[in-house]
């Protein structure tokens, strides 16, 4: 089956770290583009970041420096690892696959369920 | 950075009846763009990709139209199981990757 199970959320004070884990199962992470998207409490959807095969990484101006994207292979996990965190980072954080066309990144087809990250003192 | 801007941000319409859905890029974004659903408490779903095609396993009474900076989702006759929340994002060339703010379809 495919899918994602996104790991590693909870309540951090400002200005802490945390990294989250997203295992993948049915389809290797290491030939596809993987995302991250948070979503803060009755708001709408922000993407973060994204790994590409190749591994090139990118990321939304509000987490440039601080968030970083990576992925174990082996292990079939993306990670997404973020540091100086504040009360705006307070989101649902969800991985999520955007396929491949035409040898080019397309739409997000396989998203997991999602992780809670609450930053407060 | 392109800006994804939706349209209305809520919609109530009746069970049975059209609803139509905008989605305007701040630039061109070809047909680089889809839709999502979400209801409360789920992750996303993909519903249109490429502007126009269905996903797998999605309705045919969802439809996607538009290229270049309009889009439009249209479900031709709602369900019970359609009011939900809607975005669109697009994926051209080179992140970010934005999505729009949302229409929330509720019921009439």
């Amino acid at each position: 089956e495919v899918q994602l199970v996104e790991s590693g959320g909870g309540l951090v004070q400002p200005g802490g770290s945390l990294r989250l884990s997203c295992a993948a199962s049915g389809f290797a992470v290491s030939i596809s583009y993987m995302n991250w998207v948070r979503q803060a409490p009755g708001k709408g959807l922000e993407w973060v970041s994204v790994i590409y095969p190749g591994a090139y990484t990118y990321y939304a101006d509000s987490v440039k420096g601080r968030f970083t994207v990576s992925r174990d292979d082996s292990e079939n996990t993306l990670y997404l690892q973020m540091k100086s965190l504040r009360s705006d980072d307070t989101a649902v954080y969800y991985c999520a696959r955007a396929f491949e066309a035409a040898r080019r990144l397309n739409a997000f087809d396989i998203w997991g369920q999602g992780t809670m990250v609450t930053v407060s003192s | 950075e392109i800006v994804m801007t939706q349209s209305p941000a809520t919609l109530s319409v009746s069970p049975g009846e059209r609803a139509t859905l905008s989605c305007r890029a701040s630039q061109s974004v070809s047909m680089n763009l889809a839709w999502y659903q979400q209801k409360p408490g789920q992750a996303p779903r993909l519903l249109i990709y490429d502007a126009s095609t269905r996903a797998t396993g999605m309705p045919a009474r969802f439809s996607g139209s538009g290229s270049g900076t309009e889009f439009t989702l249209t479900i031709s006759s709602l369900q019970s199981e359609d009011f939900a929340v809607y975005y669109c994002q697009h994926y051209n060339n080179w992140p970010p990757f934005s999505f729009g703010q949302g229409t929330k379809l509720e019921i009439k």
